[in-house]
């Protein structure tokens, strides 16, 4: 079983329309976690970290459920900038700095 | 802005070849990492390295190897390139907070590789 699986899409939305994804993640011991986004054919960069609590980054909105171990991401009034690959990453061990990435949801906002 | 840089963006090799990947971090961060990105497996990292001189085994380690003599460079080898290494090779290196694991990688560019 992957560490980290996600749908891989994709979803086509309308600009300005919600759209939101989840993932999921294998380990339950597991620390961090984190929204990486990556554009065609360029490399990812960190979108937003992902807190208990749930926190919010502009129309981005990011959620954690250890319960049934999954985390989401929201993306309200989407703009065609948004359009991108969305990768779920999991550090799955404690005092380690490896990351576990998810294959990656893919969003298309259409004007 | 931290800069990682790779030392190819394409490279097409033959079957058998030894291949260098270079990456040069300009940020002073211990951490790097190469990861190869193949469509529907995501990223799976192949080494790491948390110190000069030190590395570690990935995920999937075999058939490659790394060098990491100076702080900022980490190279990566293919000691004899096969067709199942062509794939996207991506380099990443962070700075380790305070405490313990949660840390930002940056990415590289990424280098292309065709092994015929």
């Amino acid at each position: 079983r992957k560490e980290v699986e996600q749908d891989p899409g994709p979803f086509n939305v309308p600009e300005g329309a919600t759209v939101a994804f989840n993932c999921t993640y294998s380990n339950s011991a597991s620390q961090s976690f984190f929204w990486y986004r990556q554009d065609c054919r360029k490399e990812p960069k960190l979108l937003m970290s992902v807190y208990s609590s749930g926190n919010e980054d502009g129309r981005f909105t990011a959620q954690l459920n250890r319960a049934s171990q999954y985390i989401s991401l929201l993306i309200r009034d989407s703009k065609l900038s948004d359009s991108a690959t969305y990768l779920c990453v999991v550090n799955t061990r404690s005092n380690d700095y490896k990351l576990s990435f998810g294959a990656g949801t893919t969003v298309t906002v259409r004007a | 802005d931290v800069k990682v840089t790779q030392s190819s963006r394409y490279l097409v090799k033959r079957t058998g070849e030894k291949v260098f990947l270079e990456c040069v971090q300009d940020m002073d961060h211990e951490n790097m990492f190469w990861y190869r990105q193949d469509p529907g497996l995501g990223l799976r990292l192949i080494y790491f390295s948390y110190d000069v001189k030190m590395k570690e085994k990935g995920d999937i380690p075999e058939g490659y190897s790394v060098s990491r003599e100076k702080k900022e460079r980490f190279s990566l080898i293919l000691e004899s390139a096969s067709t199942n290494q062509t794939s996207m090779y991506l380099c990443a290196s962070s700075f380790p907070t305070s405490g313990i694991s949660t840390d930002t990688q940056y990415f590289g560019p990424g280098t292309r590789l065709t092994v015929l």
